[in-house]
């Protein structure tokens, strides 16, 4: 079990520039979070697929956030134009069923 | 609404000594669960334990237990023998069960520091 797997783990953009986050999510597991956490605002969820369907994205903050769901195995959070702001740290986590969730590294976006 | 609330920001322990993490939530859901998390200073978030809404028992996990209080709506976390290796924050979260659905709503957390 090689857990959940975020890339890049840092990234750092200017504004103004698209920033996309990618995340695979546990072998099986069929329901895919992602969270921001910053120090205001704590952890958020941002969004959550069941089956790459997604099921509630009314944590998503604008029309600049996208997240996407292709396959099983994939998912990604883009950011289109980002601004500073968003600069967090993004965690993606899922789980089977009613399963914990797992949580994978995080990626901390910082936007200059 | 769902709601988690942990009022202690910092908390210090010494060394081999037990804590107690505070947690209170609110749900008008009769079938939830309360799950806590340890994230250490990189930056992980680590899961510790979990309670379901009708479980008889509090739940334990090796030196972490969970004091249950439904009727209270609390959910703390007791951490015995305090190690170093505990200094982390640590996060309490709940969802609903119920159709396998919902999402884990988090508190704010509470910053352990275990003291030599």
């Amino acid at each position: 079990d090689a857990g959940v797997i975020q890339s890049p783990r840092h990234e750092v953009t200017e504004m103004g520039q698209e920033v996309t986050l990618r995340c695979k999510p546990i072998s099986g597991h069929d329901y895919l979070f992602w969270y921001r956490q910053t120090m205001m605002r704590g952890l958020e969820l941002l969004i959550y697929f069941n089956n790459n369907v997604p099921i509630d994205d009314s944590g998503m903050p604008e029309d600049r956030f996208s997240a996407k769901m292709p396959n099983a195995s994939f998912s990604t959070l883009k950011i289109q134009p980002s601004e500073p702001r968003d600069s967090a740290v993004y965690f993606c986590a899922s789980r089977s069923g009613n399963s914990p969730l797992h949580f994978g590294n995080g990626t901390r976006l910082t936007v200059t | 609404a769902q709601k988690i609330t942990q009022t202690q920001p910092g908390m210090f322990v010494q060394e081999k000594e037990a804590v107690t993490l505070d947690c209170t939530y609110d749900t008008s859901d009769p079938s939830y669960g309360l799950f806590w998390y340890k994230q250490p200073s990189s930056g992980e978030m680590i899961f510790l334990i979990y309670q379901g809404s009708y479980d008889q028992q509090n739940a334990t996990e090796g030196r972490y237990s969970l004091n249950f209080q439904k009727a209270r709506k609390s959910a703390n976390l007791v951490i015995s023998a305090s190690q170093l290796g505990d200094s982390a924050m640590y996060f309490c979260a709940m969802r609903r069960i119920y159709n396998q659905g919902g999402k884990l709503i988090f508190g704010q957390g509470t910053e352990l520091s275990v003291k030599p």
